[in-house]
């Protein structure tokens, strides 16, 4: 069992859709959570970092990280075709390395 | 404030050849991460640096790749004898300190031929 799952999509929305992407993992020693996005051929970009449980908000992506489930969310409201990449989240236990997940690849339609 | 820069971004080697890739780090930022990853898989984390020391190198294969981060200059990631199977794209990260936002380059794609 891999520590992190995510589904790998497509996931194919139109603009102006919500999105919701997830992951869930096993490891109960994270605690620090991320998102990034990775367009084709690119360095992942850092949308969001939280740390423990709760909500974190931030224009039009919402993070939501829920411990006792060890599940965490990306929500994006108002999608733009621009959103289309690949959303990859990403856990530490507060050491070092980061465990990302495979990656969900997304279309946003106009 | 220039992001993690690495370089070069595309680099072909014939199988048994040395590679060597670099990161300079953010301004500011003494943690540097590399990872790889290989077509359709996230990354994969190989080794975390801090000026001069190593602090983490669990995920590097055991032979053939080292890694490095001088008192000066960039971190470079070094795969000796390279091999088909080393193609990937290869990430460095780099933080302000542990626990914080690491901030990834744009990578650098290694082709084995």
């Amino acid at each position: 069992q891999k520590e992190v799952e995510q589904d790998p999509g497509p996931l194919s929305v139109p603009e102006g859709a919500i999105v919701s992407l997830n992951c869930t993992y096993s490891n109960s020693a994270f605690q620090y959570f991320m998102w990034y996005r990775q367009y084709s051929r690119k360095g992942p970009e850092l949308l969001m970092y939280t740390y423990s449980s709760g909500n974190k908000e931030d224009g039009r992506f919402t993070a939501q990280v829920d411990k006792s489930s060890k599940y965490i969310s990306l929500f994006i409201r108002d999608s733009q075709p621009s959103d289309s990449a690949t959303y990859l989240c990403a856990m530490s236990a507060g050491t070092d390395k980061l465990i990302f997940g495979t990656g969900t690849r997304l279309q946003v339609f106009p | 404030n220039a992001g993690v820069m690495q370089n070069p971004r595309h680099l072909v080697r014939r199988r048994g050849q040395e590679a060597r890739l670099r990161c300079s780090p953010m301004k500011g930022h003494s943690h540097v991460y590399w990872y790889r990853q290989l077509p359709e898989e996230g990354l994969k984390f190989m080794v975390y640096l801090q000026k001069e020391n190593i602090i983490d190198e669990s995920g590097m294969p055991k032979e053939r790749f080292s890694a490095e981060f001088p008192k000066e200059g960039p971190s470079i990631l070094r795969i000796q004898q390279v091999v088909r199977g080393d193609s990937a794209a290869y990430f460095c990260a780099s933080s302000a300190t542990e626990n914080t936002e690491a901030f990834f380059g744009q990578g650098t794609r290694l082709t084995v031929v």
